[in-house]
């Protein structure tokens, strides 16, 4: 079984338009992230949530908006796609330990082009 | 704020040779510290982690030592085989649950 699942895998889409990116995993994390991996690999943490509850919000335009309808899920919409929002986009999900660290187990990752 | 330097890549290897990925830091407070690793097509993958000074994490033959007086976490293999072609992430948490991850290095060992 899948820890981390996303869809679509691939998504290429016009500038302008609205598309979703979905999320689940089935660890039964209480956390879960949405990471954007530019052209050149660097990676970066958009938002978090844990328990449903958003407590990560980087720099990130407002044509972003995460969704989690419960803690196995973290959906992200996109508004009025642009080109420079073409990417890879990591769904991860961790739980928190008491030693302070936690491990993120990340999907496969979805391919982003915005034409 | 926190951030993770990382070797440029790509770093070209024969089978067997011996690997180093140099990794420093700046953090506040006392990061844990990781490595993942990316195959080719596939999402990251904890390699090994580190979660305070001169703790030593290792895996699949990799190594590298929590160094807090040179804030650095370097990745080291003796001897590399073609299937550690990928691309290594050095990362850290400062406890905000949410990782700080390095540009990444591209490993390509050629046999």
């Amino acid at each position: 079984d899948t820890a981390v699942s996303q869809t679509p895998k691939y998504l290429v889409t016009q500038m302008g338009n609205d598309k979703s990116i979905k999320c689940e995993q089935n660890l039964g994390h209480d956390t879960m992230y949405w990471y954007k991996q530019d052209s050149k690999k660097f990676l970066k943490i958009m938002f978090s949530y844990n328990n449903k509850e958003l407590i990560i919000n980087e720099t990130v335009p407002n044509r972003f908006s995460p969704k989690s309808p419960d803690k196995a899920h973290l959906n992200l919409h996109i508004n009025s796609l642009e080109l420079g929002d073409s990417a890879v986009y990591f769904c991860a999900s961790s739980q928190p330990t008491g030693t302070g660290w936690t491990e993120a187990f990340f999907g496969q990752g979805t391919r982003l082009t915005v034409v | 704020g926190n951030s993770v330097t990382q070797m440029e890549g790509p770093v070209t290897l024969s089978e067997e040779a011996f690997l180093t990925i140099n990794c420093t830091y700046t953090a506040t407070g006392y990061p844990s510290l990781f490595w993942y690793v990316q195959y080719p097509g596939e999402g990251l993958q904890l390699l090994l982690k580190a979660t305070k000074a001169d703790d030593k994490g290792s895996n699949k033959g990799f190594e590298a030592t929590y160094r807090k007086e040179t804030t650095s976490f370097h990745l080291e293999k003796g001897s590399v085989q073609v299937s550690d072609s990928a691309v290594y992430f050095c990362a850290l948490d400062t406890g905000r649950r949410a990782l700080t991850f390095g540009s990444g290095t591209r490993l390509q060992v050629q046999p």
